[in-house]
């Protein structure tokens, strides 16, 4: 069965810093693979996904993540943290049923 | 503008009371769900569904109903509501299965 592991439950960066979600999925079949961002009091913003082709997947605001198919991941990265970037993110694959598997999601913290 | 709509986004209610969250989008998508989010579990779908008149259960539905009747909208049923119903509730849908979700802004739902 389908699952995603997210490591980390609250990550803190400083602002300008890299930021580094980790993601590790777990699927017998070529999986699709999303990042979605949760602001406080809102709904879920897809970040970006992975289907096929490029490995290397950019995203909204700055954000990328990269398919490591041969380590199972699915990182996410910004070169530079800005506070508004403060929120929790949600890692993703898509289920047999075209569902969406969630992470426990990572919460974000920017530090000025 | 391109948009999922739940209604209410906050409710109380007391232990047995039926109550409906309503679901509406509007952008002809064929596929919906809900999902609900806890603390520390990410979020967990309960029931979806692929097109008028066809649903299914997700991982937790136990203690839900839905209904599709028009493509536009799904709504969440509780008949008899228990304290551990609650929860931040999503609804979303995509134009088929594995591809973009569309999220709501959520309903907050606490029973007492």
């Amino acid at each position: 069965a389908q699952s995603v592991t997210q490591l980390g439950s609250h990550v803190s960066v400083s602002e300008g810093a890299l930021v580094l979600l980790r993601c590790n999925y777990s699927s017998s079949v070529p999986p699709y693979l999303f990042w979605y961002v949760q602001y406080p009091n809102q709904g879920l913003q897809l970040l970006l996904k992975y289907t096929t082709g490029a490995t290397l997947v950019k995203g909204i605001n700055g954000f990328e993540a990269e398919f490591k198919k041969s380590e199972t991941s699915f990182h996410l990265t910004k070169p530079s943290a800005h506070m508004s970037d403060a929120a929790e993110y949600f890692c993703a694959t898509g289920g047999s049923q075209g569902n969406l598997i969630f992470g426990k999601g990572t919460k974000l913290s920017v530090k000025p | 503008e391109a948009q999922v709509t739940q209604n209410p986004r906050y409710l109380i209610t007391v232990t047995g009371k039926k109550l409906t969250v309503t679901c509406s989008q509007n952008m002809n998508h064929e596929y919906m769900s809900w999902y609900r989010q806890d603390p520390g579990l990410g979020l967990r779908q309960i029931y979806y569904s692929m097109n008028v008149e066809v649903t299914d259960k997700g991982d937790v539905p136990e203690g839900y109903k839905v209904s599709r009747k028009e493509k536009r909208n799904f709504p969440l049923i509780l008949e008899s509501p228990s304290p551990n119903q609650t929860s931040l509730y999503f609804c979303a849908s995509s134009l088929s299965k594995m591809v973009t979700a569309f999220f709501g802004q959520g309903t907050r739902l606490t029973v007492v």
